[in-house]
């Protein structure tokens, strides 16, 4: 069953823009997690925030949660035509038991 | 370093056939898990191994689907037989042992069947 869900499903703006993407989760959580996913490839790992953390900063990415709304943004700064794929997040509940994947927002950047 | 290597990359199968999908996870990775993604349903969670033994298998949908990991190298995956609902894409994931890793994915396996 889907834990995280993303918001919104597509994005399409302009190269330079910045791009937010929202997540919203149901049950309490140990750590939260973004994916990329590119056309025809696995998902790749961008950026993990704890529940103890409110934002975390990865070069262009900025990530912030809020766990009393269950929610988590991705902000991606200064978009270029190469961060256009699908962004998951995922929801760990301890340790490495599984994430629980949302379904994805699906991105656009237009050079 | 090779991340996870999956093989075949596509298989395209008629129904009622056996379809055997491969995971190499990366060297040292203590946990390997078995994803199913398609439009509809997104990334499903098939089933997951920690050192080799599995854990919990509670996604499988069916006894159709079996999965083994006889060593920390490799894993399969295996239908049989095969339904054209089983048309997917199917990704496996590794991950180190620690409190919280990420999830390293392969680029999957395009399987469609007739």
């Amino acid at each position: 069953s889907q834990q995280g869900e993303e918001d919104p499903q597509a994005l399409s703006i302009q190269e330079g823009e910045n791009a937010t993407m929202n997540c919203s989760y149901k049950t309490s959580i140990n750590n939260l997690q973004w994916y990329r996913q590119n056309s025809g490839r696995g998902l790749v790992h961008l950026i993990l925030i704890r529940s103890n953390e409110r934002e975390k900063h990865s070069g262009r990415l900025r990530v912030t949660l809020d766990t009393s709304k269950k929610s988590s943004s991705l902000l991606i700064t200064a978009s270029r035509a190469a961060d256009t794929a699908s962004y998951f997040c995922a929801t760990g509940s301890s340790g490495n038991t599984p994430l629980v994947f949302g379904k994805g927002t699906r991105l656009s950047v237009i050079a | 370093d090779a991340g996870v290597i999956q093989s075949p990359r596509h298989e395209v199968t008629e129904m009622g056939q056996e379809v055997t999908l491969r995971c190499k996870p990366i060297s040292g990775h203590n946990s390997l898990f078995w994803y199913r993604q398609t439009m509809m349903r997104g990334l499903e969670l098939l089933i997951y191994f920690n050192n080799n033994v599995p854990i919990d298998d509670s996604g499988m949908p069916e006894d159709r689907f079996s999965a083994k990991m006889p060593n920390a190298s490799f894993s399969t995956l295996k239908i049989q037989p095969s339904e054209p609902r089983d048309s997917a894409v199917y990704f496996c994931a590794s991950t180190a042992t620690g409190e919280v890793q990420p999830q390293h994915f392969g680029d999957g396996t395009r399987l469609s069947i007739l």
